[in-house]
């Protein structure tokens, strides 16, 4: 079946403008997680979701950054005021349920200029 | 708090050789989940093998295998019969039951023919 899709695959943005990241998880998958890929930090975890829910959203790096995710499906990563530092690949992943296995989308390249 | 180190930031193999990767965790859990996964150049994040904490048997995928040493907190990779088609980086990561994955900095893995 389908695996889980990003949209865009790149952004390029100014600083200071909002972007909105799109995830769309495996069909029936109730766990979605949102990565962040940095050449300076490697992976780190941002927010993850149980249904349309949000238990842990330890690694959300300010509050720039926030995350919803509507009907347990599709979930919209928002970053206000993009500064330099946000560029990076942002990865979601989705698993069948909380603690199982993790399967990732192919990310979101942003660059914010 | 949990930490995954990968010590071997390069590495390189002869095609059709056997290589081992290296990755040590730190935890205070007794139930926890170990990851490898494979990124090779399109970006893409892809499940190589998983290893239940609770098992004592090596978990093994066709041409990969893991050598895991729970009381030493060890968790490494070995490819056989190395293919051009390994070379990717390598991250390894640990899953407690909050679910969220934690990564190492990575192994860049190159298969030369």
């Amino acid at each position: 079946g389908a695996g889980v899709s990003q949209s865009p695959s790149n952004k390029v943005t100014e600083k200071g403008k909002d972007v909105e990241l799109r995830c769309d998880p495996i069909s029936g998958h109730t766990a979605l997680y949102w990565y962040r890929q940095s050449l300076g930090q490697g992976l780190e975890f941002l927010i993850y979701f149980q249904g349309n829910s949000a238990p842990d959203k330890s690694g959300l790096p300010s509050d720039r950054f926030s995350a919803e995710r509507t009907g347990g499906s599709v979930s919209t990563l928002t970053i206000q005021r993009t500064q330099q530092e946000d560029s990076a690949v942002y990865l979601c992943a989705s698993s069948l349920a909380f603690a199982e296995t993790q399967y990732f989308g192919p990310g979101t390249r942003l660059l914010v200029l | 708090a949990q930490t995954v180190t990968q010590s071997q930031p390069e590495m390189s193999v002869q095609e059709a050789e056997t290589v081992t990767l290296s990755c040590t965790y730190d935890t205070s859990e007794n139930n926890y989940y170990l990851f490898w996964y494979k990124q090779p150049p399109s970006r893409q994040m892809i499940l190589v093998i998983r290893q239940e904490a609770y098992k004592q048997q090596n978990a093994t995928e066709n041409r990969f295998s893991v050598n895991f040493q729970k009381a030493a907190k060890s968790f490494s990779l070995k490819i056989s019969d190395s293919q051009l088609g390994d070379t990717a980086m390598y991250f390894c990561a640990f899953a407690s039951n909050t679910g969220k994955l934690i990564f190492g900095q990575g192994t860049t893995l190159q298969v030369k023919p």
